[in-house]
């Protein structure tokens, strides 16, 4: 079946740094979503990605959509103690399911 | 004013034991959804309905049975509790069932639920 994989597991990162994060899926994908969750908190939607190559900006945030709706990637600049948490990708399923990938867990050292 | 409320937040509770959790949204939404997350932060889809009507079942146990009365509301009840279902319990809702442009997922904020 169709798997969303995302790439690191962990993410530990110097405030200030920037860092990327990746979500590969085994099969085209009509579109994508990315959800945060706080330590201790719920996943909480931060945007969808429809067409091929777009990019999305949300203040230091940059979302991007693969060529060939295959791959997402989420980049962070000049990381800050509020970005700490898991960023989720996920993207449809076969029986119209939300598939969410394994998530990236997200430290920043201060 | 919570858009979907969950309880119990925590609850913590005996092997064999039969527990419920409860949950309402108030956004209009057609569709819910429980979903699972395990201590590795996996997050998998165990119900959905859309309209009263179940959509989804995956693979779990048939210990857990959900029910929902109105589609306001979807309620899970567990039987029979096992270690292994220690986990965050989140209950959602979305305006239409499957991930299409424009349809998001909102969760509740979780039941804590340890088995011990």
């Amino acid at each position: 079946g169709q798997q969303v994989m995302q790439i690191p597991q962990y993410q530990h990162v110097q405030e200030g740094e920037d860092f990327t994060t990746y979500c590969n899926s085994s099969t085209t994908l009509s579109n994508i979503q990315w959800y945060k969750q706080r330590p201790g908190g719920h996943p909480v939607f931060l945007i969808q990605l429809v067409k091929s190559g777009e990019v999305k900006k949300q203040k230091r945030l940059t979302f991007q959509f693969g060529e060939a709706k295959k791959n997402s990637s989420l980049h962070i600049t000049a990381t800050q103690t509020t970005d700490v948490g898991t960023y989720f990708c996920a993207g449809p399923a076969a029986g119209n399911k939300l598939t969410f990938g394994g998530g990236t867990r997200v430290l920043v050292k201060p | 004013d919570t858009a979907v409320s969950q309880t119990p937040k925590y609850l913590v509770t005996q092997m064999g034991n039969d527990k419920s959790i409860k949950c309402e949204q108030n956004l209009g939404h057609d569709t819910m959804y429980w979903y699972k997350q395990d201590s590795k932060k996996f997050l998998k889809i165990m119900f959905s309905y859309n309209n009263k009507e179940l959509i989804i079942n995956e693979t779990v146990p048939n210990r857990f049975s959900p029910k929902s009365p109105d589609k306001a509301h979807l309620n899970l009840h567990i039987n029979s509790l096992e270690l292994g279902d220690s986990a965050v319990y989140f209950c959602a809702s979305s305006q239409l069932p499957g991930l299409s442009p424009g349809n998001t997922i909102y969760f509740g904020e979780g039941s804590w639920l340890t088995v011990v």
